[in-house]
């Protein structure tokens, strides 16, 4: 089946600084991926959908300047915590998405620790 | 917005029983899905229904997709200890491409 990697899987970072997480389609081309981020004991709430080649479309209430989405080839797309704040800590998730049929596959998720 | 309910919120059976779970929405779905996530990991996809109605099976997994296109169950018969785990349904509003609109999950235990 289709397989999505993220790294890091996990990163602990101080405060104040940025932090990139990569999402990786790794056998198949995704025109678009998708960014959740899930705090403990909840559900994943979607933060933005990310369209190769053009500008990420952001769920209401997420900073873009704080999440900047680049999503430069079929196969990659990249989020940037930007100025991390301890509240920033949670389990990102991506996933990315086939054509044709249009699955979704996720990632295994990246656990970010700002202290 | 579009928002997801899932009952029961947690449940703790039995090694060897059956399980029964619903999610409800208070929009429409064109299609729904239902998802397990192991703890720290990323959610995998169990079932995937399209069609309003439809009854499909995955093994010991059963979902299918209400009626109304308002709700959804996931019956998990003869359960086992690596059943463990949250299970999420979601729902996307017109077609397969659209985002995926998770519920808040329900957390399944398994006592053997």
């Amino acid at each position: 089946g289709a397989v999505v990697s993220q790294h890091p899987s996990w990163v602990i970072c101080k405060s104040g600084t940025s932090v990139k997480i990569e999402c990786r389609s790794l056998d198949f081309q995704a025109t678009t991926m998708f960014w959740y981020r899930q705090f403990p004991k909840q559900s994943l709430m979607l933060m933005a959908t990310s369209n190769e080649g053009s500008k990420a479309t952001y769920e209401q209430g997420v900073e873009k300047d704080k999440f900047l989405i680049n999503h430069a080839s079929l196969t990659l797309s990249t989020l940037t915590v930007t100025s991390a704040h301890p509240e920033d800590s949670s389990f990102y998730i991506c996933s990315a998405l086939t054509s044709g049929v249009g699955t979704q596959y996720f990632g295994p998720g990246t656990r970010l620790t700002v202290l | 917005g579009q928002q997801l309910n899932q009952s029961p919120q947690s449940m703790f059976i039995q090694e060897g029983e059956d399980v029964s779970m619903n999610c409800t929405s208070s929009s429409i779905f064109n299609t729904w899905l239902w998802y397990k996530q192991d703890p720290g990991e990323g959610p995998v996809l169990l079932i995937a229904l399209y069609k309003a109605g439809e009854l499909t099976s995955n093994g010991r997994l059963t979902a299918q997709f209400g009626i109304t296109r308002k709700d959804s169950f996931l019956n998990i018969s003869a359960s086992i200890p690596s059943d463990v785990g949250i299970y999420f349904c979601a729902g996307q509003l017109f077609t397969s491409y659209d985002k995926v609109i998770f519920g808040p999950g329900t957390s399944l235990s398994v006592i053997p």
